[in-house]
């Protein structure tokens, strides 16, 4: 069966350091993105690709970057983790093309704690 | 100005009994579509159902509904029936169709958690 999964599902750094959160599909979606979740905030866009060498900032995209180098992947990277930046991550995936039904499959989140 | 509003931060519900859930949403856009998420305890989000602006009829999944009232902007998911294991966390989102030709992130609500009572 086609998933989404996320890599570790658990971590714990420390401020200053560079993280990356990893992110796998097999749907063959197009579209990735990734959200934080943070108590009262709901759920939050961070980046989204449309396919390959596609990315583009989401509304809360300062100090995180992704890349995009085949259709599977889609990893997070916090350049220099900040307190701020622990949270729940979620990657998720859609197929490509026009219009706004494209319903998006999660993954089952990262939870980052930032020391 | 938030896009999607859900006023309930918590309800408690019997067994059995059929809920509302409240979601109204801010768009100028034509083109959109709605969606509601669960989140159980385990914390995985789980696509429950969708309806699109153009659609003439109410969207139905089950034991799930959506009663979507385009001219007040709102579109409450209806669980009939109601189980324990419907106790989670309830996200209603939005997509707007903009320039982006709909693969633009979810716009989502801060969520209500839902619990049924036996």
């Amino acid at each position: 069966d086609a998933e989404i999964t996320q890599s570790p599902r658990h971590k714990i750094t420390e401020t200053g350091r560079q993280v990356t959160l990893a992110c796998h599909q097999t749907w063959n979606h197009n579209n990735m993105f990734w959200y934080r979740q943070d108590l009262g905030h709901g759920l939050r866009l961070i980046h989204y690709s449309y396919g390959v060498q596609d990315t583009n900032k989401g509304e809360v995209s300062d100090g995180y970057s992704v890349s995009r180098s085949n259709t599977e992947d889609l990893p997070l990277t916090l350049e220099s983790a900040a307190s701020s930046q622990t949270s729940v991550y979620f990657c998720a995936s859609s197929s490509g093309g026009a219009g706004v039904g494209k319903t998006q499959y999660f993954g089952p989140g990262t939870r980052l704690l930032v020391l | 100005a938030q896009k999607i509003t859900q006023t309930q931060p918590g309800m408690f519900v019997q067994e059995k009994e059929a809920v509302t859930l409240d979601c109204t949403y801010d768009t100028s856009d034509p083109s959109y579509g709605l969606f509601w998420y669960k989140q159980p305890s385990s914390g995985e989000m789980i696509f429950l159902i969708y309806q699109g602006s153009y659609d003439q009829q109410n969207a139905t999944e089950g034991r799930y509904s959506l009663n979507f009232q385009k001219a007040r902007k709102s579109a409450n998911l209806v669980i009939s029936a109601s189980q324990l294991g419907d106790s989670a966390m309830y996200f209603c989102a939005m997509r707007e169709g903009g320039s982006g030709g709909g693969a633009d992130g979810l716009t989502f609500g801060k969520g209500t958690h839902l619990i049924i009572q036996p």
